[in-house]
């Protein structure tokens, strides 16, 4: 069983959609989390870092986090042909001088105009 | 301030042969990592360097190696190189602030093993 479990997609939705992106994860150690944005054959771009159990709102991007169900998600609104990438998402159990982070496999989505 | 640069973006090699990537982090940042991503899938944890100094490796064989300069950049080799190391090599710079560690990508070296 893989650490970080994401759904791949890949996932169409239509323009100004609410898109909810999710993973889940087995290691309870975990404390810190992200959600990455990767555009074809680009690195992949910090959207969003959380730490332990809660919401963080930036712009038309939320991220949830629920430790006790080992859940986080990452909710776009008013969806825009730009948002279309994979995104990410990431962990990691430490933070200052050791920072290794396990990611999901990514779920690639597409925004239909 | 220029973000994490990566050199080359692409580049091509032998089976058995020897590759060296090569990073430079954002200015200030001391913390470097490097990760392998295979097409379709997340990328995998390979070594972290924190001034100078080993902080963490990833399931990889002994083939993997890297370093990190005084001025914080870092490189990382690849020795024997086999058709399944063909791959985007990312490297990340990360700092803390306010308690958290943000880490940020380049745009990856995209090795090909033939």
């Amino acid at each position: 069983q893989k650490e970080v479990e994401q759904d791949p997609g890949p996932l169409s939705v239509p323009e100004g959609a609410i898109v909810s992106l999710n993973c889940t994860y087995s290691n309870s150690a975990f404390q810190y989390f992200m959600w990455y944005r990767q555009y074809s054959r680009k690195g992949p771009e910090l959207l969003m870092y959380t730490y332990s159990s809660g919401n963080k709102e930036d712009g038309r991007f939320t991220a949830q986090v629920d430790k006790s169900s080992k859940y986080i998600s990452l909710f776009i609104r008013d969806s825009q042909p730009s948002d279309s990438a994979t995104y990410l998402c990431a962990m990691s159990e430490y933070n200052f001088g050791n920072e290794k982070l396990t990611f999901g496999t990514g779920t690639r989505l597409t925004i239909i105009p | 301030d220029a973000g994490v640069t990566q050199s080359p973006t692409h580049l091509i090699k032998t089976r058995g042969q020897q590759v060296t990537l090569r990073c430079s982090p954002i200015s200030g940042h001391k913390s470097v990592s490097w990760y392998q991503q295979v097409l379709g899938q997340g990328p995998q944890f390979i070594f972290q360097y924190y001034e100078k100094e080993e902080r963490g490796r990833g399931n990889f064989p002994d083939r993997f190696s890297a370093r990190q300069f005084p001025n914080y950049s870092s490189e990382l080799n690849v020795n024997a190189l086999l058709l399944g190391d063909s791959a985007l090599y990312l490297c990340a710079s990360s700092f803390t602030t306010g308690g958290n560690t943000e880490a940020f990508f380049g745009q990856g070296t995209r090795l090909t093993v033939v």
